[in-house]
Order: structure tokens, then sequence, then C-alpha cells
């Protein structure tokens, strides 16, 4: 497995705001995502963190609303701008390893007012 | 298009029970089948897999086979413990190049001592 940190690990923010989250991975990935959990909701991927190029958003995400880095192969991050109440959520990163096993970090619970 | 479909929760047991969480998925092709495990407050955690037909994914008692003829992944284990008080999601990755996860909505334990 791997070792997957995030920071903040919880930040409450005014609507209209940003708020960047960072993942660093203790080792070199090649793929890496990120994932937003709504409250009491599954899991929903907004993009795939690409190295070197732009990231791969899903449906219903776009790029001006979740900017994504990705400056190496052990370290993401996503900015939620412009946030609203809409925002509150739990923001994940995770990895793929060995095969394709995903390993997700702690999550950064994010409350917007 | 692939999708996961889990039983509603919450489920609620005694110490000791047998537990069963049911998961049954449409995909086409061959895919990956995964159970996670999130509790109270943390990220989540691989539990078990399976990657083809009658696999039988295991881990700390529990355990999940890959059955093609039913489309199913259903999560078990013979002696619940408080400690395994939490939200279980099934998931699958479809293969063929792709390492993107479709999560099911998940399902709350709660087990009581």
């Amino acid at each position: 497995s791997a070792v997957i940190s995030q920071k903040p690990s919880r930040d409450i923010c005014q609507r209209g705001t940003s708020l960047t989250i960072q993942c660093q991975v203790d080792s070199q990935v090649t793929m890496m995502f990120w994932y937003r959990q709504q409250p009491g909701q599954s899991l929903t991927l907004i993009a795939t963190a690409n190295q070197g190029s732009e990231a791969t958003y899903e449906s219903g995400f776009v790029i001006d609303k979740f900017p994504i880095s990705r400056p190496n192969l052990t370290f993401s991050t996503l900015t939620v701008s412009n946030m609203s109440p809409e925002d509150s959520s739990i923001y994940l990163c995770s990895v793929v390893l060995q095969g394709n096993e995903q390993y997700f970090g702690p999550g950064t619970r994010l409350t917007v007012t | 298009g692939d999708s996961v479909t889990q039983m509603e929760g919450p489920v609620t047991l005694s110490e000791e029970a047998f537990l069963t969480i049911n998961c049954t998925y449409t995909a086409t092709g061959y895919p990956s089948l995964f159970w996670y495990v999130q509790y109270p407050g943390e990220g989540l955690q691989l539990l078990l897999k399976a990657t083809k037909a009658d696999d039988k994914g295991s881990n700390k008692g529990f355990e999940a086979t890959y059955r093609k003829e039913t489309t199913s992944f259903h999560l078990e284990k013979g002696s619940v413990q408080v400690s395994d008080s939490a939200v279980y999601f099934c998931a699958l990755s479809s293969g063929a190049g792709t390492y993107k996860y479709i999560f099911g909505t998940g399902t709350r334990l709660k087990v009581l001592a």
C-alpha cells in the first residue's frame, strides 16, 4: 500500500472564497483521482489528475470550478473555487497501486457557510 | 452503463451475529469487484477484492465471492464485532484500460454490544 496524506483535514469556509486541498503520496504513482463525498452519500469521481497535463474531468465537473494541479508523481492539489454551501462535502484523493487497486487519503471535510 | 447496487441501510446487528450486505452489479465485460470500509471520520480502506468469476476475496473475517451468473458480490462475516461498525461500499472497475471505479451507495452497519 501507500501512505497518502491530505491537507487540511477539515476547514470551514465562507461562501465565495476558494480552498486548495493538497494530496501527498509517499511513492511515485501514475494514476491519481479526486472524489467528492456529499453528506451521507457515496463517492463521485471529480477528475483524473494527470501529471504534466490538464486533468480529465467527469461529466458535471469543470476546470473553472475545480482546478487541479499535478506537478509531479507524488503530489496533487484540488481547488474548490467560488464556494457555495452545496460544496460542503468530504473531498478525497486516491491513487492506483498494484493492478487496479485504489488507495484513498483520509479526506478533507469542507463546510461552507 | 456500468452500475453497482447495494442494499439499503442502516443494518443493525448484535455482536457475534452473521452479516450479509448485498451487492449486485451491471457491467459489460469482466469487471474487478471491491469492498471498501469507511470508519467514522476516516477515508476509505480497501477491505477485499476479486478480479474474476468464482474468486473469493477475504480479509479480517470478511469474505465475498464474485458470482458472474448472478452478477453479485455479497459481503459476509460470520461473527461481527462492535469495531466493525462502519459504512461499507461495493465498487467495480470495468478494466479494459480504465482504472475508474463505480461505487455503490454504501451500507451503514451498526453493531451493538
